[in-house]
């Protein structure tokens, strides 16, 4: 069946440094979606990527879809304590909707 | 404010206890979703509704029945459950479960510990 593999797991990065989380799917995808989740809330949309190597920006955040649609990444630009929290990825394959692990990103001050 | 309301908001309930989850959402959509978190899995879709018919059941044991009585209303009845079924309970809807719809809005969960 259907995988979506994130990693990391965990990462952990002084305030003002970059982070990456990347999504790798077993199968093609429809279209990938990302979500946010802060602690002890619960996960919001961010963006859906659909196009074969479309690339996506909101601010410091910069998503991508691959050639094959199978993997993507999010990107951070110069974190900020605000972007803590835990981003999902959730890859779309005909009807059914798979959500990746997580990266649970701390940002240290 | 997501327009996806979920109560209650916590929930403690002994082994025996019979007790239901209820979801309402005011986006006009069309599919509703109930996934559980946990720290194992972290995101597991439970059943997915659309247009009040059940069109997923993701292998979930009996002892969570879920009933979707109209597109805005969404419940989860539990009974007999265990201690492993402690878990934030997350409900969500989509304009639809296709392509080009199925953006999933959550509600805040419902907080579950089985003692």
């Amino acid at each position: 069946g259907q995988q979506v593999m994130q990693i990391p797991q965990y990462q952990h990065v002084q305030e003002g440094e970059d982070f990456t989380t990347y999504c790798n799917s077993s199968t093609t995808l429809s279209n990938i979606q990302w979500y946010k989740q802060r602690p002890g809330g619960h996960p919001v949309f961010l963006i859906q990527l659909v196009k074969s190597g479309e690339v996506k920006k909101q601010k410091r955040l910069t998503f991508q879809f691959g050639e094959a649609k199978k993997n993507s990444s999010l990107h951070i630009t110069a974190t900020q304590t605000t972007d803590v929290g835990t981003y999902f990825c959730a890859g779309q394959e005909d009807d059914k909707i798979i959500f990746g692990k997580g990266t649970r990103l701390h940002i240290l001050p | 404010e997501t327009g996806v309301t979920q109560t209650p908001r916590h929930l403690v309930m002994g082994m025996t206890n019979k007790k239901s989850l209820k979801c309402e959402q005011h986006l006009g959509h069309n599919a509703m979703y109930w996934y559980k978190q946990s720290a194992k899995k972290p995101l597991e879709l439970m059943f997915v509704y659309n247009f009040k018919e059940q069109t997923e059941n993701n292998s979930v044991p009996s002892r969570f029945s879920p009933e979707c009585p109209n597109s805005s209303h969404l419940f989860l009845h539990l009974h007999t459950l265990q201690p492993e079924d402690s878990a934030l309970y997350l409900c969500a809807s989509s304009h639809q479960t296709g392509l080009g719809g199925n953006i999933q809005y959550f509600g805040a969960g419902t907080r579950l510990s089985v003692l």
